[in-house]
């Protein structure tokens, strides 16, 4: 079985510029949430989404945005980058969820997509 | 918000060697689970383990809630264990909160 998929690997962009990434869930997940790890630190909440509607967001701009389409996958959006937007940006699906960014069964990463802001 | 730390923040062994390491938690948690995140980044669930004793091969975990911690066993050690481990919790509905993690590197 596929596990999760994170689309693309790495990214270059420049400030000002918008960004896109996207993700598949394991198959049956239908949780997905965002996770930005910048060097050095533990992954950050970003948001969850749950059946399609949000559950919970982190402490992030609105520069930031996410949704979840009907075959569970994901799309985290990032406007107006600026340098500290640079991070590996992890997506993680589940069976289940108890809102808000809590889960009640094992949280399974993608690999990740690098984003370098310059 | 719950406060987690982990112990010790490095650590350097010799292959073979047994380690355990710590997370501390400021409340009463829901969920906690262990990772294991390889130097090219890939995150890896080791345990889901809100209370008490699991085996997977050479890792054990071992979680005492009402103690508010958890420890995880590395037995005969090998260079792939390499990375950092980490631990993250939910207590309530707050959101799922990871230590800043512990760093293993194993020595051939």
């Amino acid at each position: 079985d596929a596990g999760v998929t994170q689309s693309p690997t790495h990214l270059i962009k420049t400030r000002g510029q918008q960004v896109t990434l996207r993700c598949s869930p394991i198959s049956g997940h239908k949780s997905v949430s965002w996770y930005q790890q910048v060097l050095g630190q533990g992954p950050q909440f970003i948001f969850q989404y749950y059946e399609k509607e949000e559950r919970g967001r982190g402490n992030f701009p609105d520069r930031f945005s996410a949704r979840q389409f009907p075959n569970y996958s994901s799309e985290l959006n990032v406007n107006a980058l600026l340098l500290g937007d640079s991070a590996l940006y992890l997506c993680a699906s589940s069976l289940a969820s108890t809102g808000g960014g809590s889960y009640n069964s094992p949280l399974h990463f993608g690999n990740g997509t690098r984003l370098t802001v310059t | 918000g719950i406060q987690v730390e982990q112990s010790p923040p490095d650590l350097i062994l010799q292959e073979g060697a047994n380690s355990t390491l710590r997370c501390n938690f400021s409340d009463s948690v829901n969920n906690l689970q262990w990772f294991h995140q390889n130097p090219w980044g890939q995150l890896i669930n080791l345990f889901y383990i809100p209370s008490g004793t699991k085996q997977n091969g050479r890792l054990s975990a071992t979680t005492v809630a009402t103690e508010r911690y958890s420890l995880l066993y590395i037995s005969s050690s090998q260079t792939t264990d390499s990375g950092v481990y980490f631990c993250a919790v939910t207590s309530g509905y707050s959101t799922l909160t990871f230590g800043k993690g512990t760093m293993l590197l194993v020595s051939p």
